[in-house]
């Protein structure tokens, strides 16, 4: 089942401009993961953000958790052209979940030059 | 570093027909394996994971069955292909603790 759920669904920016995507998901978790693909191709891990952790950066992104909310926010900054993709948040339950995640529908980004 | 190799990269087959993709690793040992099938313009879906050679855990039940012959090796197999089979298959290794999955790059398959 998919527990996350990502807003919006799509988002188109010029490049230079920010983009921010959002994460909601229903239980609790020991991690929530970014990822992005690019169409056609596997995903690509991007950041790995604790439940013990509020924020976390990596290079031109930052990734927000509020584990009282159930949600998490990708924000990715002075976005590029390259930068078109989709990217998807993922959770791990932790526990005896054998590290399997669960993915969200993901978001569409478009940045045009 | 983890590399992930799937084959083939794209598979066209009839209704009926047997599958088996491969997915190998290169770069680690004793991983957790992972498929997942991801239709157009969705989320994955987890089917099938395994923690060692021999073990498999099935998530969704289907048309579908796993193997892990070998500790870097995992299979996924079908006796005879439904149109609802259609679809991006992608393989995953990773760990447990806090680690990030790494995928290959999927098979899309077709079924006509």
């Amino acid at each position: 089942s998919q527990q996350g759920e990502e807003d919006p669904q799509a988002l188109s920016i010029q490049e230079g401009e920010n983009a921010t995507m959002n994460c909601s998901y229903k239980t609790s978790i020991n991690n929530l993961q970014w990822y992005r693909q690019n169409s056609g191709r596997g995903l690509v891990h991007l950041i790995l953000i604790r439940s013990n952790e509020r924020e976390k950066h990596s290079g031109r992104l930052r990734v927000t958790l509020d584990t009282s909310k159930k949600s998490s926010s990708l924000l990715i900054t002075a976005s590029r052209a390259a930068d078109t993709a989709s990217y998807f948040c993922a959770t791990d339950a932790g526990g005896t979940s054998y590290g399997k995640l669960t993915f969200g529908q993901g978001t569409i980004l478009t940045v045009h030059p | 570093s983890q590399t992930i190799h799937q084959w083939p990269a794209t598979l066209v087959q009839p209704v009926g027909s047997p599958l088996s993709l491969e997915c190998t690793v290169e770069g680690t040992s004793n991983p957790n394996l992972y498929w997942y099938r991801q239709a157009a313009g969705r989320g994955l879906q987890l089917l099938f994971y395994s923690v060692g050679i021999g073990q498999i855990s099935s998530e969704v039940p289907q048309n579908l069955s796993a193997s892990r012959p070998q500790d870097r090796q995992f299979i996924l197999s079908s006796k005879k292909l439904l149109l609802s089979d259609s679809g991006f298959y992608l393989c995953a290794s990773g760990y447990l603790d806090n680690s990030p999955l790494h995928f290959g790059n999927g098979t899309r398959l077709t079924v006509t």
